[in-house]
């Protein structure tokens, strides 16, 4: 079955870390962009980073540059976000998604893991 | 970074009817090089994540239904649902992919009348 799953979510303080996963399965991994989206509670959709297929190239949104590192194994099928310096204003569900780019549409997305960053 | 406004916030429309949601880009996203605009549609069910509905602002993804029709060029968008089913009550989003940031629209949320 072609899917993402993500994990890896929880409960940080804020100026915390956290780092989550996103085990692809049922396609070529390697022959793709993946990204991680959010979507903060009652709220819409923010694309905050996204990696070329061999990890070579990163993009990130202006709002998490220096605090997050989007990684990738392709030998695991795995992609990952690494959250440092959580705010907040991170509190969203994180969404793992195929890019059907370079940078493009998404066509395949994971459930969502939640992070919620709260003293 | 391109900014997507999508209008209304939300519509209701009695089953069976048209439904018409609207997105603008606060600059073009059609590349001239291949006369391709660069936008796609998505459909959000409640406690789901998102899935694409339209590319390159008028082709449907496989498996969507006909009912489902995306138009427009240049900075302006529509989605069309020409015929509402009970099923189609959802948040929809727009999203350009012309230049990074990817960037969507803040959503409409559809529901029956």
């Amino acid at each position: 079955e072609v899917q993402l799953v993500e994990s890896g979510g929880g409960l940080v303080q804020p100026g915390g870390s956290l780092r989550l996963s996103c085990a692809a399965s049922g396609f070529t991994f390697s022959s793709y962009w993946m990204s991680w989206v959010r979507q903060a509670p009652g709220k819409g959709l923010e694309c905050v980073a996204n990696i070329w297929q061999d990890g070579s190239e990163k993009y990130y949104v202006d709002s998490v540059k220096g605090r997050f590192t989007i990684s990738r194994d392709n030998a695991k099928n795995s992609l990952y976000l690494q959250m440092n310096s959580l705010r907040a204003e991170d509190t969203a569900v994180y969404y793992c998604a195929r890019d059907r780019g370079p940078q493009g549409y998404f066509d395949l997305w994971g459930r969502g893991t939640l992070v919620t960053v709260s003293s | 970074d391109i900014v997507m406004t999508q209008s209304p916030d939300s519509l209701a429309v009695s089953l069976g009817e048209r439904a018409t949601i609207n997105c603008k880009s606060s600059q073009s996203v059609l590349y001239s090089s291949n006369n391709k605009d660069y936008l796609a549609w998505y459909q959000q069910k409640p406690g789901q994540p998102p899935e694409l509905l339209i590319y390159w602002a008028s082709t449907r993804e496989s498996g969507v239904p006909d009912r489902f029709s995306g138009s427009g060029s240049g900075t302006d968008f529509t989605l069309t649902i020409s015929s509402l089913q009970a099923e189609d009550v959802a948040v929809y989003y727009c999203q350009q992919y012309y230049s990074p940031p990817l960037t969507f629209g803040g959503g409409t949320k559809v529901e029956i009348k």
